[in-house]
This record gives structure tokens, C-alpha cells and sequence, in this order.
């Protein structure tokens, strides 16, 4: 497949692992945040959600954590398989006037070892 | 197969050329994104529009440009290519006008390369 990025950060897990991906963002006035997958020759795929109001969202095998103190983000997969070795994307819905905008981070790669 | 179809898949010209990249939204979607994603970049947003208008401008070029249409397929028109063109090219599709209240579908992209 094609390659997403030459430059990403990398987190190498063995298969069963619970992993921990962070993110940190920008902009204090955003109120939606998500994380979305891209495997390798497709397009980003929707995870998990959570709005600015809450600071724990859990969906199946994942959640994810919101700090607003610090603007920290991080998903949180567990028992990691190898079906989840692609890039990980937080991306930030920053509101301005009369519209918003989606702002993605840089991307880290999760690497799963049988 | 998110419902977010984009043609062609891969495209190779040269400088100084135009290409129109195509999108069809997932079904009962009205707001169309545009995003470019580069190696250094990451994924940029260009430009959204909804139900036919433009809705919100990113960092889009002045020798590019897009449109929605009546039937609510959008066309991205990238024009005198230069070597820095070369990227995949995603679109995305949602329900409302607002990414901050609707997940985005994104289709596979099409992968420019300017030689």
C-alpha cells in the first residue's frame, strides 16, 4: 500500500497490548475532537468522538480521554491486534464566525507485532 | 466502501497542467470537504461546500479551485501544476453544514503526482 508519512511518530506494540496514542491541540475554543484511522491506501476512517463538555468517552476496544487544562488528547485501544497497525489522526473542530473547521494532527503510526 | 466515491484514483501529469478530481457523496449528504495530505503537510483542509455553496475556505490556492453541483458531486480543479501539487487528494462528505456536529465520511482519495 501507499505510504501515509515518512516522518511519523511510531508506537510499536505486541498483539494483546493496550495502547496509549496522544495528541496535543491547538486551539482553547474547540469543542469537538476525534480520532480517526488510515490504513495504508485508504482514506481516514471515523473511531471515536467526544465534545469539549466531557473528558471520557469509551466505544468498543477504545476510549478516549479529554484534558482541556493541558489540550490533551489520547486514545486508548485495548488488547491491540494487528488490524489496528495503521495512522491514528486527532482532529479538532475549531467553531469560527458563522462556520468550523476540522483541523487534523501530523498522525502517529501504530505498528502491532503478532 | 464508506459511500464517498472519488475518481480517478491515481493521476499523473505534468507541469504546468489542469486536472479536475471528481466526488460523490455518501448518500443523503449535502456538505462536501475537500482535503489534501502531503508527506510533510499532513491532511489540509481546502475547502467545504454545502447543499451547492461555499461554506468555509482553508488553505486552498488561488490556481485551485472547486464547485458542488446541483446533484451534489463536487469537482476539485487544480490548475498549472507545479511538482509540490504532488499528493492524495481526499474528499469527504457529511450531513449538515457543521464538522463540529457531524462525523465525516472521507472517501479513498485520488493521488496526484506532478512529474
Amino acid at each position: 500500500g501507499e505510504s501515509v508519512g515518512l516522518h511519523l511518530p511510531t508506537l510499536s506494540v505486541q498483539e494483546g497490548d493496550n495502547s496509549i496514542i496522544n495528541c496535543a491541540y491547538s486551539n482553547s475554543a474547540s469543542d469537538y475532537f476525534i480520532w480517526y484511522k488510515q490504513e495504508s491506501g485508504k482514506g481516514p476512517q471515523f473511531i471515536i468522538d467526544i465534545r469539549s463538555n466531557m473528558d471520557k468517552r469509551q466505544g468498543q476496544r477504545v476510549t478516549v480521554l479529554l484534558n482541556k487544562t493541558v489540550k490533551h488528547l489520547s486514545l486508548q485501544i485495548a488488547a491491540t491486534q494487528p488490524g489496528d497497525s495503521a495512522v491514528y489522526f486527532c482532529a479538532e473542530n475549531s467553531p469560527n464566525s458563522g462556520y468550523s473547521t476540522l483541523t487534523f494532527g501530523k498522525g502517529t503510526m501504530l505498528l502491532v507485532s503478532p | 466502501d464508506s459511500g464517498v466515491t472519488q475518481t480517478p484514483k491515481h493521476l499523473i501529469t505534468a507541469t504546468g497542467q489542469r486536472v479536475t478530481l471528481r466526488c460523490s457523496p455518501r448518500s443523503g449528504d449535502l456538505s462536501v470537504y475537500w482535503y489534501q495530505q502531503s508527506l510533510d503537510q499532513g491532511l489540509q483542509f481546502l475547502i467545504q461546500y454545502y447543499n451547492g455553496e461555499e461554506r468555509a475556505k482553508g488553505n486552498i490556492l488561488e490556481r485551485f479551485s472547486a464547485q458542488q453541483f446541483p446533484d451534489l458531486h463536487s469537482e476539485l480543479n487544480l490548475s498549472s501544476l507545479e511538482l509540490g501539487d504532488s499528493a492524495l487528494y481526499f474528499c469527504a462528505s457529511s450531513v449538515g453544514p457543521n464538522s463540529g456536529a457531524n462525523v465525516l465520511t472521507f472517501g479513498a482519495g485520488s493521488r496526484l503526482t506532478v512529474l
